[in-house]
């Protein structure tokens, strides 16, 4: 099984909204990751937590709150975003980060809408 | 900067024919090579891998072959079936980080 799951599958908010945004796998992954995808453009990687610690961020903006509250799960928060946030937001798992054959496994990703 | 180039957008096959899909990368700290499958409004599906260590992975009716030293993978389906439509990309690994090429679109025509 490799099953990485994200809700909401939608989520259209205003610019002075709060919501979040949230993945889970059941694999015994010790890697969870955010990717951001624009239309027509490949997977663009935000935040890496490995042992529920956050290892990489990729110089994202504050908007954007990661959290991993145990080892299945991770959230992405969001306040105050702007229309150019909207995209498909990807939660993807691993094994292992960064060790050697590491294959992450993607969600079916949330598509945000920022009016 | 793109350290990951699939460098043709789109690619049209017939059923039945061998699929060849490219990648080049310029990164010699790359050291593990990932294909996604993705269709429309969802996540990357993985297919296959392979590592800097070997030239040659195969599973079923894909193969994906790796050209250290001309940083070149490439992807060959075969035979090729309508439902491989789809947009391919190349993704490279190195240090926690995953980088992807720009993506292929195949298409399998009847």
């Amino acid at each position: 099984d490799t099953e990485v799951t994200q809700t909401p599958k939608h989520l259209v908010m205003g610019m002075t909204n709060k919501k979040s945004l949230k993945c889970e796998q059941h694999m015994g992954h010790r890697a969870m990751y955010w990717y951001k995808q624009k239309a027509k453009k490949p997977p663009e990687l935000m935040f890496v937590y490995s042992y529920e610690k956050l290892s990489i961020n990729e110089s994202v903006p504050s908007r954007f709150s990661p959290e991993c509250p145990n080892s299945s799960l991770l959230n992405l928060h969001l306040h105050a975003l702007q229309p150019e946030d909207s995209a498909l937001y990807l939660c993807a798992s691993s094994q292992l980060a960064g060790g050697p054959s590491d294959t992450q496994y993607f969600g079916p990703g949330t598509r945000l809408t920022v009016l | 900067d793109q350290q990951v180039k699939q460098n043709s957008p789109s690619l049209s096959v017939q059923e039945g024919r061998i699929s060849i899909l490219n990648c080049d990368y310029t990164n010699s700290m790359f050291d593990y090579f990932l294909w996604y499958k993705k269709y429309p409004a969802e996540g990357p599906t993985f297919l296959i891998s392979i590592s800097s260590i070997k030239d040659k992975n195969e599973d079923g009716r894909f193969t994906v072959f790796l050209n250290k030293s001309a940083k070149h993978l490439s992807l060959h389906i075969v035979p090729s079936q309508p439902g491989d439509s789809a947009v391919y990309f190349c993704a490279a690994s190195a240090a926690q980080k995953l980088v992807f090429g720009q993506g292929t679109r195949l298409t399998i025509n009847p």
